[in-house]
């Protein structure tokens, strides 16, 4: 099984800023096989990131990916009001799909 | 519009049974994967089991083999997951998610259903 470690765990910002939130696998995620999600409270999670750098429908881009391998990135170039929620990575290569435990980003 | 709707969840006890459905609606059901996540209170996401398009293909976390099992109707646009000897480790809201095959990403989600085992 694939573990996937996020960090920070939480990450406290002000509108405007921009946050880079950390994905590492334990090991290598096949063909980029890695997702970002974002949770608001009480929501479900909705698709931000697909194969490690491919914005979904109706994202904004101020989202972008990167990575490959081990270590995937998430970073939102200005933080708006709607953008503080916590954060899940997802690989998807191999059985089971794990997730990471999440970052919240938190207005600070 | 893609939209699952799930529903089935509640109050069980130790060791009882529960089934949950996720009508699909939107998009053609029967040329999905589609899968169940779940998530415990205030924790985080936990992938419980897939289905592929057909049926024939089921897959499911270690912590569920042989107590759950996923099923699909594809007459009905209805996706299932039949929960047996349910744990309180269980409880959860299930979230089932559309997703393009076996190696794909998982969108959209649905609203979620919450399941609650405690005696």
């Amino acid at each position: 099984e694939i573990v996937l470690t996020q960090s920070p765990g939480t990450l406290s910002l002000s509108p405007g800023e921009r946050a880079t939130l950390s994905c590492r696998a334990s090991q290598s995620v096949s063909s980029s096989y890695l997702a970002w999600y974002q949770q608001k409270p009480g929501q479900a999670p909705r698709l931000l990131i697909y194969g490690a750098s491919s914005r979904a429908t109706g994202i904004p881009d101020r989202f972008g990916g990167s990575g490959s391998g081990t270590d995937f990135t998430l970073t939102i170039t200005r933080l708006e009001p709607e953008d503080f929620a916590v954060y899940y990575c997802q690989q998807y290569g191999s059985s089971p799909k794990t997730f990471g435990q999440g970052t919240r980003v938190e207005i600070k | 519009e893609v939209q699952l709707l799930e529903s089935g969840g509640g109050l069980v006890q130790p060791g009882g049974s529960l089934r949950l459905s996720c009508a699909a609606s939107g998009f053609t059901f029967s040329s999905y994967a589609m899968n169940w996540v779940r998530q415990a209170p205030g924790k985080g996401l936990d992938w419980v089991s897939g289905i592929s398009v057909s049926g024939t293909s089921t897959f499911y976390a270690d912590s569920v083999k042989g107590r759950f099992t996923i099923s699909r109707d594809n007459s009905k646009n209805t996706l299932y997951l039949h929960m047996n000897s349910l744990r309180a480790e269980d409880t959860a809201v299930y979230y089932c998610a559309k997703s393009s095959g076996s190696y794909s990403w998982f969108d959209p989600w649905g609203q979620g259903t919450l399941v609650t085992v405690s005696s």
